[in-house]
């Protein structure tokens, strides 16, 4: 079945550094693609998302890349911060699979 | 926060017992959907409604029924049913079904003792 594939599962950077996840997915008719943010004890809020006829997009300091051809997407994070600390999530199949989140640790 | 709520943010069930989550929204959104998260696991659809009065099952729809009956509401029912059914449980709505953002709920946690 259709499916997305979100890795790593965990993520450990010094503060400044940059920090990329990366989500697969397989559903070709997939033409929007969301990152979420969840911060400890809270609900997840949309950070960044892409759509399919954009291969990147940027604001301030996160982006996300697509490649259609290989059926993935990336959020970049540049200029980590400890406020970044918190569980991403991709989306795909429009917004009802999501990837199995990644926690992010931003070491100061 | 989103014109999303729900209710209550904690539940306690004895096993055998059906319990019913709140959802609410005050956005006008015509889509709503229920996921479940467990650790590790990102969050599962359970069932979702693009417009009120019908609703379509996600991936593990079995053990939990809905209803749409008016635009702003979608209340979960956590039947007797489901196998193990502690965990988180978020609640979310969009302005259509199609390519847009979703505005998650604050979750309830629910507990089967």
């Amino acid at each position: 079945g259709e499916n997305v594939e979100q890795h790593p599962s965990t993520l450990s950077v010094q503060e400044g550094d940059s920090a990329v996840i990366k989500c697969t997915y397989s559903d070709s008719a997939s033409n929007y693609f969301p990152w979420y943010k969840q911060e400890l004890g809270k609900r997840p809020q949309l950070i960044i998302d892409i759509r399919s006829n954009v291969g990147e997009k940027k604001d301030q300091r996160i982006a996300v890349t697509l490649n259609k051809t290989a059926k993935h997407f990336s959020l970049h994070i540049t200029e980590t911060q400890p406020e970044d600390s918190a569980v991403y999530f991709c989306a795909g199949r429009g917004k009802l699979i999501f990837g199995q989140g990644t926690e992010l640790s931003v070491k100061p | 926060d989103g014109g999303i709520t729900q209710s209550p943010k904690y539940l306690f069930r004895k096993e055998g017992q059906n319990v019913t989550l709140s959802c609410e929204q005050n956005l006008n959104h015509d889509a709503m959907y229920w996921y479940r998260q467990d650790p590790g696991q990102g969050l599962r659809l359970i069932y979702y409604s693009q417009i009120v009065n019908d609703f379509q099952k996600g991936d593990i729809a079995e053990g939990y029924s809905v209803s749409r009956e008016k635009k702003e509401s979608f209340p979960l029912t956590v039947t007797s049913a489901q196998k193990n059914p502690t965990a988180f449980y978020l609640c979310a709505s969009s302005v259509t079904s199609g390519p847009n953002e979703q505005f998650f709920g604050p979750g309830t946690r629910l507990t089967v003792l």
